[in-house]
């Protein structure tokens, strides 16, 4: 499985982008790149999901370089209720989701 | 839109004891998992279960663990005898595809 790494944590004023990165380095040729987010209390909630350079949907864009050894997740002006931790996960569509420590993202009024 | 629900939203029991946890899947998806999340900690995959079957599991889901899906609407999650190490949250989720997997809100088991 492709080990992920992203910032522990992170702090935005409200109405900013905020743009979150992952690292990836031995993503393989059959894994997709998914973010999710999760409240406290609450159970993840999928994002956004992309395999090669740039998806977008209504909540987020996700970037993903040629060499696609890193992603980043684009949050468009965020709010204070953006306030939680998203999770990059790398991995096949056959592969179980396995959610790292994510980044825990404060959003400041 | 359609939700995947679970209940009780919190069981307490004593260590030892037998726990169900139910899970109301969306209703066309076809895929079927647990995870686990200790408090503070991560989620943690524990078992899918597809077309009637366990198609992976976790080293976290022992003999002490078994899921069944009884009556073609609720996914179960029985843990047998249970351990202080098992309070947790317990996620349910559904998918129809291999890919985005629907969440629900969780059961919060605490074992005394």
């Amino acid at each position: 499985l492709a080990k992920t790494t992203q910032p522990i944590s992170m702090d935005s004023y409200e109405g900013q982008e905020v743009n979150i990165t992952c690292s990836h380095n031995n993503i393989a040729t059959n894994d997709y790149i998914t973010w999710y987010q999760q409240f406290p209390s609450q159970g993840p909630r999928f994002i956004i999901q992309g395999y090669k350079t740039k998806v977008t949907n209504e909540v987020a864009s996700l970037f993903i370089p040629a060499d696609r050894k890193s992603s980043t997740l684009s949050l468009p002006r965020v709010s204070l209720s953006d306030t939680a931790v998203y999770y990059c996960l790398v991995g096949d569509q056959d592969t179980p989701l396995v959610f790292g420590k994510g980044t825990r993202l404060s959003v400041i009024a | 839109e359609p939700e995947v629900t679970q209940t009780p939203s919190h069981q307490v029991t004593q260590m030892g004891q037998e726990v169900i946890l139910r899970c109301v899947p969306i209703s066309n998806h076809l895929y079927f998992y647990w995870y686990r999340q200790i408090l503070g900690q991560k989620v943690e995959f524990l078992v899918s279960f597809y077309n009637n079957e366990i198609s992976e599991k976790s080293e976290i889901f022992d003999d002490q663990f078994s899921v069944e899906r009884p009556d073609g609407s609720n996914f179960t999650l029985k843990i047998r005898s249970t351990k202080l190490e098992d309070s947790a949250m317990y996620f349910c989720a559904s998918s129809d595809s291999y890919n985005e997997q629907f969440f629900g809100p969780g059961t919060r088991l605490t074992v005394l």
